[in-house]
């Protein structure tokens, strides 16, 4: 089975200072991928960074950065440079294998940039 | 419209009620999926429909009742619900994955955020 950890329910964080959220995962299957995905509180999901299994480099997306360490099994993203539009739940996600669906979710961390 | 819409953004109903929930993607893909979204848990996938058919069922009460009519529309019928029931419910879709590749980005709607009283 399928987990996905994120250990930090909130955090608070000055503007302009960079920012790690941290997830941890559990998966068997060589083939994967990790999504980062932005909750603000409109409801709307928002799609921020992927990164797969068999990537070699870590995955950038403008101010989103993703800490890729495939033996600990962590992705952790990292925001540079927060801004208070980055004020929202924040929630890793793992795909496995090919043909599969499922994107299955941490519990989200909710991060409040402070000005 | 752009993206995933949904409709109704909010809903109260009693647990006698029957209502419905509609999502509309305007993104040319063609898998579909429900979420329910409870306080304090991770989202739980509830329906999965790729190329108009139902592929995954989480296991979900039958007092919910997904129907695909086409791959732009996706709605999940309501009835007698319970106040568990009571939650944020997320459509999303994406392209069904094709070949070897685990990458398929989904997109998500707004949301319906349900009250089952």
């Amino acid at each position: 089975a399928q987990k996905i950890t994120q250990t930090q329910p909130g955090m608070f964080v000055q503007e302009k200072e960079a920012v790690t959220l941290d997830c941890t995962y559990d998966t068997s299957d060589p083939s994967y991928g990790l999504f980062w995905y932005k909750q603000p509180s409109s409801g709307e999901m928002i799609f921020l960074i992927y990164q797969g299994s068999y990537d070699q480099q870590n995955a950038t997306e403008g101010r989103y950065s993703l800490n890729f360490q495939k033996a600990r099994k962590s992705a952790n993203l990292v925001i540079s440079a927060s801004q208070l539009g980055d004020s929202a739940m924040y929630f890793c996600a793992l795909k496995i294998n090919f043909g599969n669906e499922k994107l299955t979710f941490g519990t989200g961390t909710r991060l409040t940039i402070i000005p | 419209e752009t993206g995933v819409t949904q409709t109704p953004r909010h809903l109260v109903m009693g647990m006698t009620n029957k209502k419905s929930l509609k999502c509309e993607q305007h993104l040319g893909h063609n898998a579909m999926y429900w979420y329910k979204q409870s306080a304090k848990k991770p989202l739980e996938l509830m329906f999965v429909y790729s190329l108009e058919e139902r592929v995954e069922n989480n296991s979900v009460p039958s007092r919910f009742s997904p129907e695909c009519p086409n791959s732009s529309h996706l709605f999940l019928h309501l009835h007698t619900l319970q106040p568990e029931d009571s939650a944020l419910y997320l459509c999303a879709s994406s392209q069904a994955l094709a070949g070897a590749s685990v990458y398929n980005e989904q997109f998500f709607g707004p949301g319906t955020r349900l009250t089952v009283l």
